[in-house]
């Protein structure tokens, strides 16, 4: 069975930074591109960005709004991807999903709070 | 950057056929996901390339293409469907969602 299992979702004040982590099981993580989709209170889903596998070399893409604040990594050994957050902002608090690259599997999302 | 544009929300008695289009540019030369989503839960893929159900979704959901816009059909919409429905394509290596599309189906 295939689980995506996000964490380090938390409430914090402008400017600040967190790490989420998404460690995932029954599949082959390591040849998977995995990314992140985030959604804010009431609103549509908003791509963040996106890993390639180990096979495609691994790079990694980010979504406008939040490109040179994000950082997108994965630790094969461990099976899991992080989103790494930094200096944000109140627009940048929603429900964030950990997701394959081909979206047949999301995890249950982990929650960003932003505000002063 | 592109957009993805669905309309905001569709009504449909149960027993009808909804249809819910997105249109963009990049469908042109990219393929669409419709991805279903209920209250309180994760998006569930239903349609991918533009046309392919994964298995486990239910044959009464369709996808179709036509140059810069895809369209999900449910045929024969139930009570259960109803949900918020959004297209996804992607082109230059970035993601994007249409705005969303809430279905109601009563």
């Amino acid at each position: 069975e295939v689980q995506l299992v996000e964490s380090g979702g938390a409430s914090v004040m402008p400017g600040g930074s967190l790490r989420l982590s998404c460690v995932t099981s029954g599949f082959a993580f390591g040849n998977t591109w995995m990314g992140w989709v985030r959604q804010a209170p009431g609103k549509g889903l908003q791509w963040v960005g996106r890993i390639k596998g180990r096979a495609d070399g691994g790079t990694v893409d980010y979504a406008e709004p939040v490109r040179g604040r994000v950082t997108i990594s994965r630790d094969d050994s461990k099976n899991t991807l992080y989103l790494q957050m930094d200096s944000l902002k109140t627009e940048d608090s929603g429900l964030y999903y950990c997701t394959t690259g081909s979206y047949d599997h999301w995890g249950q999302g982990t929650l960003v709070a932003v505000s002063a | 950057s592109y957009d993805l544009t669905q309309p905001s929300s569709v009504s449909v008695s149960p027993g009808q056929t909804a249809r819910i289009t997105c249109s963009g540019d990049v469908l042109a030369k990219k393929y669409a996901r419709w991805l279903q989503q209920k209250p309180g839960q994760a998006p569930v893929l239903i349609i991918y390339k533009d046309t392919e159900r994964p298995s486990g979704i239910p044959e009464r959901f369709s996808g179709s293409s036509s140059g810069t816009s895809v369209t999900l059909t449910i045929s024969g919409a139930q009570v259960e469907d109803e949900a918020d429905y959004y297209c996804y394509s992607a082109a230059d290596n970035i993601g994007v969602f249409g705005g969303g599309t809430k279905l109601t189906v009563l």
